[in-house]
C-alpha cells in the first residue's frame, strides 16, 4: 500500500542537540511538507518542497532545516537553535500544491 | 492571505445524535476547502474536499459538508454520530495561486461522543 512513513514515533532531545525526523513516501508525489502541531493551535507549516532539490520556508522555519535529495524523502532536522521543540510533527505529501495533502502518523518530540 | 476559523473548540454529542462542525474562511475568491479528522497520536485523514461544482460534498464515514459562498462557510455534518467519531476535526483552506502548497488549518474542534 502507498503511504507516508514517519520515524521514529517518539523522539527525545537533549539540550544543545540536533535531531532528525524521517519522512518517506511511496506515493510518487512531487510535493512534501512538514508541519508542527501544538495543542489548540492547529497545524503550522515549517518547510515545504515542490520538487527534488528545492524547498521553501514556511511560517515557522526558524530553528529547523530540511533537505530534499530524493523524491521519496524529506527529512527534518530540529536544531539546537529551536528553543521550544516539544511538539507533534507531521509530514505530508501531495501531487501538486493545489492537491489534497496526505499525512503520515507523526513524530512526537520531547525534551529530556 | 487566506485564514480559517473553527469557532467551536470542543463539542460533546450523544451517540446517535446529529453533529455539525462550523468552519469559516477568509479569502477573496473561492478557495479549495478540506475537512480532515485526527485520532489521538495519529496523522490527519481526509474526510472530504471541495474544489468546485456541487456545493454539497459527500465524504467518507457518512460525513458531508456544504460550501456557502455568501457566508464564507464550509460546515461539516453527520446525521447520526457513532462512538468511533470521537476525534479532532480540522478544516483547511487549500493552496491558491498566490500561496502554492500553503494550506491554512483551523485550530480544530474536539468531538466527544457520550453513550
Amino acid at each position: 500500500d502507498g503511504g507516508i512513513t514517519q520515524s521514529p514515533k517518539y523522539l527525545f532531545r537533549k539540550e544543545g542537540q540536533n535531531v532528525t525526523l524521517s519522512c518517506e513516501q511511496n506515493l510518487n508525489h512531487d510535493a512534501m511538507y512538514w508541519y508542527r502541531q501544538d495543542p489548540g493551535q492547529g497545524l503550522r507549516l515549517i518547510y515545504y518542497s515542490q520538487i527534488v532539490n528545492d524547498f521553501q520556508k514556511g511560517d515557522i522555519a526558524e530553528g529547523y532545516s530540511v533537505s530534499r535529495e530524493k523524491k521519496e524523502s524529506f527529512p527534518l532536522t530540529v536544531t539546537s537553535a529551536q528553543k521550544n521543540p516539544t511538539a507533534f510533527y507531521l509530514c505530508a505529501s501531495s501531487l501538486g500544491g493545489e492537491e489534497t495533502q496526505h499525512f503520515g502518523d507523526g513524530t512526537r518530540l520531547s525534551i529530556l | 492571505a487566506q485564514s480559517v476559523t473553527q469557532p467551536d473548540i470542543h463539542i460533546t454529542v450523544s451517540e446517535g445524535a446529529s453533529l455539525e462542525l462550523r468552519c469559516n474562511y477568509s479569502y477573496g475568491a473561492t478557495p479549495y476547502l478540506f475537512w480532515y479528522v485526527q485520532s489521538p497520536g495519529q496523522g490527519l485523514q481526509l474526510l472530504l474536499k471541495y474544489f468546485s461544482g456541487d456545493t454539497l460534498v459527500q465524504g467518507i464515514k457518512g460525513f458531508e459538508a456544504e460550501f456557502k459562498r455568501s457566508q464564507s462557510s464550509f460546515n461539516l455534518r453527520k446525521p447520526s454520530v457513532h462512538w468511533s467519531d470521537a476525534a479532532e476535526y480540522f478544516c483547511a483552506v487549500g493552496a491558491t495561486t498566490d500561496s502554492w502548497g500553503k494550506f491554512q488549518f483551523g485550530a480544530g474542534t474536539q468531538v466527544v461522543v457520550t453513550p
